[in-house]
């Protein structure tokens, strides 16, 4: 049974360009959620996604969008990147959104030059 | 607002011997529920403990338990008999409850566990 996984594990861009960070959710479970976790720092909620739709978003720019797939994959997509936007990012999935565990995928670590 | 404290950046055990992890929260909401999640090198979170705010008991999860204490607002982590797999960041978590904001988990910083042989 697969669990969470995400693509690429690393990845180095340049100020100014554009990313897309995959996910996709362990099987069974049709609810994603993004977390930017920079150094030395808690995990920061992005947003979550669930029937294809964002349901609730954290205090992350326009910058930051997301999709859902009917297959209950997700995209993160970051605009416009800034040094700042520097950080492991984790997927997570669970089915619903409310249940009391989430599981994560490994994340993928974003450089930005 | 709501919030997660864990104030101990660093700790050291050795092999076998319990550790105590802490952790307080901050919230005026009656319902959450509180995480523990560890986090190796590789980066991945993984799920240890939870415990909700209406639970009667502490949780426990094998060798973890969780030292709740709703008066004081702490949600202590205990690892028993420590293993050297057990180094690693270790995070406090809570979701809150209510309709609206009931989708994210806020975190604390962490606290860094390493096991001494």
């Amino acid at each position: 049974d697969a669990g969470v996984t995400q693509s690429p594990t690393h990845l180095i861009k340049t100020r100014g360009q554009q990313v897309t960070l995959r996910c996709s959710p362990k099987s069974g479970h049709d609810t994603v959620s993004w977390y930017q976790q920079a150094l030395g720092q808690g995990p920061q909620f992005i947003f979550q996604y669930y029937e294809e739709e964002e349901r609730q978003r954290g205090n992350f720019p326009d910058r930051f969008s997301g999709h859902q797939f009917p297959n209950y994959s997700s995209e993160l997509n970051v605009n416009a990147l800034l040094l700042g936007d520097s950080a492991l990012y984790l997927c997570a999935s669970s089915f619903r959104a409310f249940n009391t565990e989430a599981f994560f995928g490994q994340g993928t670590r974003l450089t930005v030059v | 607002a709501q919030k997660i404290t864990q104030t101990q950046p660093g700790m050291f055990v050795q092999e076998k011997e319990a550790v105590t992890l802490d952790c307080t929260y901050d919230t005026s909401d009656p319902s959450y529920g509180l995480f523990w999640y560890k986090q190796p090198s590789s980066g991945e979170m993984i799920f240890l403990i939870y415990q909700g705010s209406y639970d009667q008991q502490n949780a426990t999860e094998g060798r973890y338990s969780l030292n709740f204490q709703k008066a004081r607002k702490s949600a202590n982590l205990v690892i028993s008999a420590s293993q050297l797999g057990d180094s690693a960041m270790y995070f406090c978590a809570m979701r809150l409850t209510n309709a609206g904001n009931n989708r994210k988990l806020i975190w604390g910083l962490g606290t860094s566990l390493a096991v001494n042989p």
